[in-house]
C-alpha cells in the first residue's frame, strides 16, 4: 500500500542533543513538507521541498534542518538551537502543483525534550 | 502568513449545521480542507482551486471566494463522526511560492 511513514512515533531526547525525525513516502510525490503542531497554534510550516536536492524554509525554520537527497525521503533534524523543540511533528507529501495536490500526512512523531 | 480561521471552537448538537471560515491576506491559488481527530494525522476533505468553485462531499461542502480570498466549509446535519479539528490550508497564487500553509484550526464538538 502506498503511503507516508514517519518514525519513530515517540521520541525522547535530552536537552542540547540533535535529533533526526524520519519521513518516507512511496507515493512518487514531488513535494514534501514538515509541520510542527502545538496546542492552539495549528500546523506551522517548518520546511518544504518541491523537488529532489532543493528545499525552502517555511515560517518557523530556525533551529531545524532538512535534506532531500532522494525523492522518497525528507528527514528533519531538530538541532540544539531550537529553543522549544517539544512538539508533535507531521510530515506530508503531495503531487506537484497544477495536479491534484491533496496532501497525505504521516502519523506524526511526538518529540519530548527533557 | 497563516490563514485565519473562525470560529476557534464550536459545540453543536447532532443534526445541527456549522460553518467554518478561512481567510487570507494574499491572493490564493487553492484552498484545502482537512479534518484531524485527536492524536491522528489530518485527513483530506476537499480542495478548491481559484475560480470561485464550490465542492461537495456528502453533507460537507465548501466554497471559495477568490476575490475576497476566503473559503467556507459547510457541515449540514452534523453527525457524531464530524467531531475533530478542521484546518484550512492555502497555496498562494504566485510561482516560486508553492507551499501549503495551514490555519490555526477550528475544534468542532458534536454532542448527542
Amino acid at each position: 500500500d502506498g503511503g507516508i511513514t514517519q518514525s519513530p512515533k515517540y521520541l525522547f531526547r535530552k536537552e542540547g542533543q540533535n535529533v533526526t525525525l524520519s519521513c518516507e513516502q512511496n507515493l512518487n510525490h514531488d513535494a514534501m513538507y514538515w509541520y510542527r503542531q502545538d496546542p492552539g497554534q495549528g500546523l506551522r510550516l517548518i520546511y518544504y521541498s518541491q523537488i529532489v536536492n532543493d528545499f525552502q524554509k517555511g515560517d518557523i525554520a530556525e533551529g531545524y534542518s532538512v535534506s532531500r537527497e532522494k525523492k522518497e525521503s525528507f528527514p528533519l533534524t531538530v538541532t540544539s538551537a531550537q529553543k522549544n523543540p517539544t512538539a508533535f511533528y507531521l510530515c506530508a507529501s503531495s503531487r506537484a502543483r497544477g495536479m491534484n495536490t491533496e496532501a497525505f500526512f504521516g502519523q506524526g512523531t511526538r518529540l519530548t525534550v527533557v | 502568513q497563516q490563514p485565519v480561521q473562525s470560529p476557534q471552537a464550536v459545540i453543536l448538537r447532532e443534526g445541527e449545521d456549522a460553518v467554518i471560515n478561512c481567510s487570507s491576506s494574499k491572493a490564493l491559488y487553492s484552498v484545502h480542507w482537512y479534518r484531524q481527530k485527536h492524536g491522528e494525522a489530518p485527513v483530506f476533505l476537499m480542495i478548491l482551486l481559484k475560480g470561485g468553485e464550490q465542492k461537495g462531499h456528502d453533507k460537507i461542502s465548501a466554497s471559495f471566494n477568490e476575490k475576497k480570498q476566503q473559503s467556507s466549509l459547510y457541515l449540514t446535519a452534523s453527525q457524531l463522526s464530524y467531531s475533530g479539528t478542521y484546518f484550512c490550508g492555502t497555496e498562494i497564487d504566485s510561482f516560486g511560492n508553492e507551499k501549503l500553509t495551514f490555519g490555526t484550526g477550528t475544534r468542532l464538538t458534536i454532542i448527542p
